[in-house]
């Protein structure tokens, strides 16, 4: 069945350093992609999206990439802060049901 | 307002009471989503609503749960007869896009505890 999913669900980060948190999607017909980030006690926020006729998107600090071939994009945080520790979902269009998410901790 | 209001935010209730969870999304959005998140887990859906369309009622658990949106705004998730096992974060969400097209815009969240 179609499922987007994450693979890793925790990330431990030393503070300063780069964090990649991978996603993994089923349907090849989605072709619009979310991240949102959710710090503890709040509703997610978003924080990047990417179309299927992109590659790669960046933002300010983060990046996504997406590789169509194998159904799997990726977040990629640069310089990881405290202020980053949150769980990460990412979310496909038409679907709407999240999965578990990645918690990323950043060690100080 | 400037986001999703969600109310109450905490909400404790005992076990086969029913319970009203509100939502306002954002002035202008038409579609509007509500959402389950128990302990550490992702989002489940629960029901989308889209304009004057008829709602999308497939996450919903049971048929205690039911929801309205009046004049395509606020939004009304009740849970009648409610157990323990609903116990859980309600998050509601609004777009200007449909189904899931565009970013969705959460609110804080309604959490339900059920003694």
């Amino acid at each position: 069945g179609e499922s987007v999913g994450l693979h890793l669900p925790t990330l431990s980060v030393q503070e300063g350093d780069n964090s990649i948190i991978n996603c993994a999607y089923s349907n090849s017909a989605s072709d619009y992609f979310i991240w949102y980030k959710q710090e503890s006690g709040k509703g997610p926020q978003f924080i990047i999206d990417i179309r299927s006729n992109m590659d790669k998107r960046q933002g300010q600090r983060v990046t996504v990439l997406l590789n169509k071939t194998v159904k799997h994009l990726s977040l990629q945080i640069a310089a990881t802060q405290p202020g980053d520790s949150a769980v990460y979902f990412c979310a496909e269009n038409y679907k709407l049901s999240f999965g578990a998410g990645t918690t990323v901790t950043v060690r100080a | 307002g400037a986001g999703v209001s969600q109310s109450p935010s905490n909400k404790v209730t005992e076990k086969g009471k029913d319970v009203e969870l509100r939502c306002d999304p954002i002035s202008g959005h038409t579609a509007l989503y509500w959402y389950r998140q128990s302990l550490g887990q992702g989002l489940e859906f629960l029901i989308y609503f889209q304009g004057n369309s008829a709602p999308d009622k497939s996450g919903l658990p049971s048929d205690r749960f039911s929801a309205e949106r009046t004049g395509g705004s606020v939004s009304t998730l009740t849970i009648q007869r409610t157990q323990q096992e609903d116990s859980a974060v309600y998050l509601c969400a609004s777009s200007l896009r449909t189904k899931n097209t565009g970013e969705l815009f959460f609110g804080e969240g309604s959490r339900l505890t059920v003694l």
